[in-house]
């Protein structure tokens, strides 16, 4: 069936790179999202790759799809403060209906000084 | 920019209860979806619809129903609330499939059954 996972927490010192790793289980997927959270809000849109792409760079963020091993990675580089919040990946499968998407259980970020 | 508004941020009722959920979205967008958001279990889909007056049950629907009679407002009803349903509540939107249509959110509801 169709599983997305993450580790559910990640600690990184300020200026530092984060590294927020996922894994999924559906070959068919499309799309693959960075979703944040911030405290008390909703999801934003982070990035998105598409299941041919290897690569996409987007300013201090970086997202690699290694899609024989179905593992998604998102690289925040010189990581602030800001950037403390719950990161949820999400998978897109080739034949959902209504762009239903499949999210993982969230990496809950903290930076310390 | 995509609006979703959620009617409430803090919602509070009692046990028995039946409770509405109202969101609005302003993007003319088919696609509306209703999660509910938990520690530790991630976002998961209760009901979602792709048209009007059309709806999908998604992997938790039990204890809720939902309605779609205009476009842009989607509503979760819970027909007889009962504490297992506190939980933080979350509507989405989106225009079609894919990463140039992704889901929108809005703030979330967060919901106490006392």
């Amino acid at each position: 069936g169709e599983d997305v996972e993450q580790s559910l927490f990640l600690s990184v010192r300020e200026g530092d790179s984060s590294v927020i790793n996922c894994t999924y289980t559906d070959s068919s997927s499309t799309y693959l999202y960075w979703y944040k959270q911030e405290p008390g809000a909703g999801l934003q849109l982070l990035t998105y790759i598409f299941s041919n792409m290897d690569m996409k760079q987007d300013q201090r963020l970086t997202v690699l799809l290694n899609k024989k091993d179905k593992h998604l990675s998102l690289r925040i580089a010189d990581t602030q403060t800001g950037d403390s919040a719950i990161y949820f990946c999400a998978e897109e499968p080739l034949y959902s209906s209504a762009s239903k998407i499949i999210f993982g259980s969230g990496t809950r970020l903290s930076i310390r000084p | 920019d995509v609006k979703v508004t959620q009617s409430s941020r803090y919602l509070v009722k009692r046990t028995g209860e039946k409770v509405f959920l109202e969101c609005v979205q302003d993007m003319d967008h088919e696609n509306m979806f209703w999660y509910r958001q938990d520690p530790g279990l991630g976002l998961r889909l209760i009901y979602f619809s792709y048209d009007v007056k059309m709806k999908e049950k998604g992997d938790i629907p039990e204890g809720y129903s939902v309605s779609r009679e205009k476009k842009e407002r989607f509503s979760l009803i819970l027909e007889s609330a009962s504490t297992n349903q506190t939980s933080m509540y979350l509507c989405a939107s989106s225009g079609g499939q894919g990463g140039n249509q992704p889901q929108h959110f809005g703030d979330g509801t967060r919901l106490s059954i006392l």
